[in-house]
């Protein structure tokens, strides 16, 4: 059973605007979290993290909030460039735990 | 050459053949990992070495061999897969191979079992 959900495949913004990626965890012994990003014919790459003692993390254009009690986290990217237009992956782990789980992904379509 | 490179991008390969995937970091990291991805699926740690010690090895059947003979090469020999096996296989390094740690992928093979 998938203890890292992304139930939305495919997500698309109009350039400018806020995009807004979803994910879901059901272990609540999950404190750090990530987010990467792919591009098509590349590996994942780190976009941003959030540990469980904060409830939020920004870096310039991405921002992550994490929901403990909802076991929710979203990555809200504002402005949207074409340039974000990937597939973006949420993942989850426990301290003491080699495993990182990972979602299935969302693809982001910025439309210019 | 940076960061982290795969060899060969992809490959086709009988269930009878052997081959190896080769992976190498140029990033001075004491962790290297295989992952696999199968098709909407999430992405599956395999193995994980740190300091060339395996120390994680995720119910992969024995047709999947590691090797990592030092901290910037990793191998994974395949021998007598099935076509349940066609993936992406993608290696990644961390610094340490602390939990938390990010990771640091290559490109991935692309493995196609005839």
């Amino acid at each position: 059973d998938q203890q890292v959900k992304q139930n939305s495949p495919s997500l698309s913004v109009q350039e400018g605007r806020i995009s807004i990626l979803n994910c879901d965890y059901t272990n609540s012994m999950f404190d750090y979290f990530l987010w990467y990003k792919k591009y098509p014919a590349e590996g994942p790459t780190f976009l941003i993290s959030i540990s469980s003692i904060k409830d939020k993390n920004e870096d310039g254009r991405f921002t992550v909030f994490l929901n403990k009690s909802a076991k929710h986290l979203s990555l809200h990217i504002v402005p949207s460039q074409p340039g974000d237009s990937a597939v973006y992956f949420c993942a989850a782990g426990a301290q003491g735990a080699n495993n990182l789980f990972f979602g299935t992904g969302t693809r982001l379509t910025v439309i210019p | 050459e940076t960061g982290v490179t795969q060899t060969p991008r992809h490959l086709v390969m009988g269930m009878t053949n052997k081959k190896s995937l080769k992976c190498e970091q140029h990033l001075g990291h004491n962790a290297m990992y295989w992952y696999k991805q199968s098709a909407k699926k999430p992405l599956e740690l395999m193995f994980v070495y740190s300091l060339e010690e395996r120390v994680e090895n995720n119910s992969v059947p024995s047709r999947f061999s590691p090797e990592c003979p030092n901290s910037s090469h990793l191998f994974l020999h395949l021998h007598t897969l099935q076509p349940e096996d066609s993936a992406l296989y993608l290696c990644a390094s961390s610094q340490e191979g602390f939990p938390g740690e990010k990771l640091f992928f290559g490109s991935g093979t692309q493995l196609s079992v005839l």
